[in-house]
Order: C-alpha cells, then sequence, then structure tokens
C-alpha cells in the first residue's frame, strides 16, 4: 500500500544532542511537511518542501533543519534539542501545495528528550 | 483571536447518538475546510473535507459549512465507542500566494457504551 512512513516511532536523545527524524513516502506526492505537535496542542507547521523548493516557516527555530534528498524522503534534524523539543513529529505530504484533498500523515515519531 | 477555534471538549455523547463537533475560522477568504480524527498518541487521519456551503455526508459522517458564519461542523451519526478521539478541524486559505494551512487544536470526543 502506497503510504508515509516514519522512523523510528519512538526516539530519546540527550539534552543537546543531534538528532534525525525520517520520513519516506511511496504516494509520489510533490510536497512534504514536517508539523510538530504537544499534547493538546494543534500541529504546528515547522517547514515544507514542494519538490526541492524548502519553505520555513517564520517562527520556527534555527536549530530545526530540514533536508529531502529525493522525491521519496525527507528528514528532520534538531541540532541541540533541549527539554521543550520533546513532541510528536509528524510528516505528512500532499499531491500539490495547500492540500486540496487533504494530507496524508505518518504515524510520527515521539521524541522524548533526557 | 485563534485563527482556528474548537472546544477542547469533552464532548460525551451516548452511544448511537448524534454527536455535532463545531469549528470556526476568522479568514474570510478560507477555501477549504477539513476533518481529521487522531487517536490518542496516532497521527491525524483525513476524514472529510468540504468547500462549498452546505452539507456533505459520507456515511455516517456530514460536514456542514457556512461561510458567512465562518464556521464549519462536523455530524457523527450512530456515535461508537471506536469514534472515540480527537477531531481536528484544519482550514485551507491562501495569503499573498502562499498557502496557510491552519489546525484547531481539536475537540476530544467520548462514545459512551
Amino acid at each position: 500500500d502506497a503510504m508515509v512512513i516514519q522512523n523510528p516511532r519512538y526516539q530519546v536523545t540527550q539534552f543537546g544532542k543531534p538528532v534525525t527524524l525520517s520520513c519516506s513516502q511511496t504516494l509520489n506526492h510533490n510536497v512534504m511537511y514536517w508539523y510538530q505537535q504537544k499534547s493538546s496542542q494543534a500541529p504546528k507547521l515547522l517547514f515544507h518542501y514542494y519538490d526541492k523548493d524548502f519553505n520555513n516557516e517564520a517562527d520556527t527555530p534555527d536549530n530545526f533543519q530540514s533536508r529531502r534528498p529525493n522525491t521519496s524522503f525527507c528528514f528532520l534534524d534538531i541540532r541541540s534539542p533541549g527539554l521543550g523539543d520533546a513532541a510528536m513529529y509528524l510528516c505528512a505530504t500532499s499531491r500539490e501545495q495547500g492540500g486540496v484533498v487533504g494530507y496524508t500523515f505518518g504515524s510520527g515519531t515521539r521524541l522524548t528528550v533526557v | 483571536q485563534k485563527e482556528v477555534e474548537q472546544n477542547s471538549g469533552p464532548l460525551s455523547v451516548p452511544e448511537g447518538a448524534i454527536a455535532s463537533l463545531n469549528c470556526t475560522y476568522s479568514d474570510r477568504g478560507s477555501q477549504s475546510f477539513f476533518w481529521y480524527r487522531q487517536y490518542s498518541g496516532k497521527s491525524p487521519e483525513l476524514i472529510m473535507f468540504i468547500y462549498s456551503n452546505g452539507d456533505k455526508e459520507d456515511g455516517r459522517f456530514t460536514a456542514q459549512l457556512n461561510k458567512a458564519s465562518q464556521y464549519v461542523s462536523l455530524l457523527i451519526r450512530d456515535s461508537q465507542p471506536s469514534d472515540s478521539a480527537t477531531y481536528l478541524c484544519a482550514v485551507k486559505g491562501q495569503t499573498s500566494g502562499t498557502y496557510k494551512y491552519i489546525f484547531g487544536t481539536g475537540t476530544r470526543l467520548k462514545v459512551l457504551a
């Protein structure tokens, strides 16, 4: 089945130790998004790629970076995780910008910072 | 004012009843409206989307849109315990050529057996 896959499902990292979360898709969608969701809060868009064009949200901390080496894969790098970065990280895709028929989400990676 | 507002709940309904979930939005230029279901600890799953004023039905779900009043609702008929989840409203608009896709904080629904 075509889908969006995130690895790992659970990630524990040490305070200040760089961590990378990965997302892959078999939908051949042009757009890939990274969202951060904290408990009982709305998903917050960090950035997205439209093909190779990177679009950063104005309030995304510099600590967060992303790479999209090809259509299928997208990575979220957190350079120096702080306790406040503990959250669920959601990868989503859409065929076009804005997701005319909505987004397809991966299963998420829950990040714990110790 | 929040861009997309939802009552956080929990909204408790008995099994078999109709659950009514509401969402208001502030951007009058919003174009598309989406409902996602999110089980605890899981990722959001798209249930329905609606573009035009009026009702759109899909099985037990009906989305209702009123652009003049800037609200969108989701009705779940014959509610089941498996419908217990958080329902996220998302609104898509376009500002200065850039698409904005804003989520609400969600309404937690509890269907009581």
